[in-house]
């Protein structure tokens, strides 16, 4: 059962446009949501995180949205880079609960 | 330079032996994480430990087994029983309240 969801496997976006990714969740008890970055042999790298207290959380080209009643998050990245392709992948956890770490099945940019 | 270790970084094992993956960090981290990728795939959480001495098993941890003896140190260990043990191996670790997780190099294990 795939409680964290990235529905497209792929995505191709022109230098200098908006980039969006999407990420759907099922467990209502998740409270805190990560994005990481992943290149090839590598170990992901945290990008941008949002509580569920919030909607939006900008830091730089990066921004997360959260819409809670709809289950998914999405994140935006303008404008597009080259070095940007990689790999994209969602984490919800429960904060302070068991703090178990689910990833989606990623995104590749 | 804080951090998190993952050795080897590639690693070869013949069918039927038992290999452990080393993982360290240094950050004073309380929770680390072993995931496996596979080509195509997301990450799958294999074992998990949130405490010296605890851990939970993750969605597919059939075939591995973890010790925490230390809050430096989660080894996996890759047991014969594991009928398709070769990916891309990352753990990751993590400290409480509204941080995020960070992840080794990864060990990429191929059994032949």
């Amino acid at each position: 059962d795939q409680q964290v969801k990235q529905n497209s496997p792929s995505l191709s976006v022109q230098e200098g446009r908006i980039s969006i990714l999407n990420c759907d969740y099922t467990n209502s008890m998740f409270d805190y949501f990560l994005w990481y970055k992943k290149y090839p042999a590598e170990g992901p790298t945290f990008l941008i995180s949002i509580s569920s207290i919030k909607d939006k959380n900008e830091d730089g080209r990066f921004t997360v949205f959260l819409n809670k009643s709809a289950k998914h998050l999405s994140l935006h990245i303008v404008p597009s880079q080259p070095g940007d392709s990689a790999v994209y992948f969602c984490a919800a956890m429960i904060n302070f609960g068991n703090e178990k770490l689910t990833f989606g099945t990623g995104t590749r940019l | 330079d804080g951090g998190i270790t993952q050795s080897p970084k590639y690693l070869f094992r013949k069918e039927g032996q038992n290999v452990t993956l080393s993982c360290e960090q240094n950050l004073n981290h309380d929770a680390m994480y072993w995931y496996r990728q596979d080509p195509g795939q997301g990450l799958r959480l294999i074992y998990y430990s949130q405490i010296v001495n605890d851990f939970q098993k993750g969605d597919i941890a059939e075939g591995y087994s973890v010790s925490r003896e230390k809050k430096e140190s989660f080894p996996l260990t890759v047991t014969s029983a594991q009928k398709n043990p070769t990916a891309f191996y990352l753990c990751a670790s993590y400290r409480s309240s509204l941080t995020e997780a960070f992840f080794g190099q990864g060990t990429r294990l191929t059994v032949v």
